[in-house]
């Protein structure tokens, strides 16, 4: 069955770096989204990505984010000079359409952990 | 406003039986569709069932049905046969306006409940 696969599953990095969290979306699917879920609360949105652009963004996803479609594979969350409420579970998502009919396949996430 | 909550922080629900976890949800759109995630310890979020605000019947899905009463604006799930593999962190989500194709591509999520399974 295909899946959403992220990688890495665990990423430690010290306040103030740069961190890029990778996604390989379901091969069919045309819409990619980012989430986060910090330790204990609930899943929140970030960003939603199609046709290689920003569909729509969340106030969470400020200048410190950035998201890329960089190959025909790959879909990449980059954060900027991490800081400490930066640490989270980050999830990649993607579906074949936009409609409500279309549910969200989600990867297994990534822990950010900033030190 | 909330937009999904999820009253129940946590559940526990012997084996074999079935259990209700609550989710109502607050939107003035008409077009919406509601989504149930389970996450196991592990993290991962796993698809379970959907309902759309235009779906006439519940929607099942093996042993997980939806209990979809949109006068009062809830979308209870029902696990029937509970399995200790059930054990999990439960969510609602929501998805606005995505049948006129104007609408929101993000999933508002509840606070999730904690179904504990005992044997």
């Amino acid at each position: 069955e295909p899946e959403v696969t992220q990688t890495p599953s665990h990423q430690v990095t010290q306040m103030g770096q740069e961190v890029i969290l990778r996604c390989v979306p379901i091969s069919n699917h045309l819409y990619f989204y980012w989430y986060r879920q910090i330790l204990g609360q609930k899943v929140e949105f970030l960003v939603s990505f199609y046709n290689n652009e920003i569909s729509e963004k969340s106030e969470i996803f400020d200048d410190q984010f950035s998201v890329e479609r960089p190959d025909g594979s790959n879909f990449t969350l980059k954060i900027r000079s991490t800081k400490l409420e930066d640490s989270a579970m980050y999830f990649c998502a993607s579906s074949e359409s936009e409609g409500a009919v279309t549910e969200a396949f989600f990867g297994q996430g990534t822990r950010l952990t900033v030190v | 406003a909330q937009k999904i909550t999820q009253t129940q922080p946590g559940m526990f629900v012997q084996e074999k039986e079935a259990v209700t976890l609550d989710c109502t949800y607050d939107t003035s759109d008409p077009s919406y569709g509601l989504f149930w995630y389970k996450q196991p310890s592990s993290g991962e979020m796993i698809f379970l069932i959907y309902q759309g605000s235009y779906d006439q019947q519940n929607a099942t899905e093996g042993r997980y049905s939806l209990n979809f009463q949109k006068a009062r604006k809830s979308a209870n799930l029902v696990i029937s046969a509970s399995q200790l593999g059930d054990s999990a962190m439960y969510f609602c989500a929501m998805r606005e306006g995505a049948y006129s194709g104007a609408g929101s591509y993000q999933l508002t999520f509840g606070k999730g409940t904690k179904l504990s399974v005992i044997p």
